[in-house]
């Protein structure tokens, strides 16, 4: 089982630069999640998606467009990047909520030079 | 804003000791989550208590909630080598989840052969 799988899993942007990073899931989940961590800070929700073609802002989404068009796969973009938007960024899915474990890609490391 | 805090940030033990690590969350929940984060990966799910329950178990791992303190504790047990990892509470403030969970800033926890 592939679970979910995040590409790239390593990129350097130059700011103002746009990039898009990919989620797929084969676990057939609803809910769809993109979380970025940086150090000290934990992990802060950007973007999520109840279910295919929709999309909610979460704690700091500022920066990134998301689009789910397919129950599967969850787009996170940067249209002008910026060195803020350093960091390591999560994709997650689950079933749908409460009470539902989240299942969590391996990351992808994103340097704004 | 961060909903759980983990304390320690930092705990460093011997192999073979125990291991208590701490989280506190500010509104209702109605579960509460705890993480692994082994270093470059993505977080893995251990456990979840609900807000009915006082106290879990799984294998070498303890969970208690006490809701009218706000906090919870992640007991290890005969720690490992492989224990060696970032440990992270989760909750459910908003709607049960289906606004995503709120992760907390993390305890890393080193295990010391």
């Amino acid at each position: 089982n592939a679970g979910v799988t995040q590409t790239p899993k390593f990129r350097v942007l130059k700011t103002g630069q746009s990039m898009t990073l990919l989620c797929a899931q084969d676990m057939n989940h609803e809910y769809m999640y993109w979380y970025r961590q940086d150090p000290g800070m934990g992990l802060r929700l950007i973007h999520y998606s109840v279910g295919e073609g929709t999309t909610a802002k979460g704690e700091v989404p500022d920066g990134y467009n998301v689009s789910r068009l397919k129950k599967q796969n969850f787009l996170l973009g940067l249209e002008s990047a910026a060195p803020s938007q350093t960091s390591v960024y999560f994709c997650a899915s689950s079933y749908v909520p409460p009470g539902v474990e989240l299942f969590f890609g391996e990351g992808s490391r994103l340097t704004v030079l | 804003s961060q909903q759980g805090e983990e304390d320690p940030q930092a705990l460093s033990i011997q192999e073979g000791e125990n291991a208590t690590m701490n989280c506190s969350y500010k509104t209702s929940i109605n579960n509460l989550q705890w993480y692994r984060q082994n270093s470059g990966r993505g977080l893995v799910h251990l456990i979840l208590i609900r807000s009915n329950e006082r106290e879990k178990h799984s294998g070498r791992l303890r969970v208690t909630l006490d809701t009218s303190k706000k906090s919870s504790s992640l007991l290890i047990t005969a720690s490992r080598a492989a224990d060696t990892a970032s440990y992270f509470c989760a909750t459910d403030e908003y709607r049960g989840g289906a606004d995503g969970l709120t992760f907390g800033k993390g305890t890393h926890l080193i295990i010391q052969p």
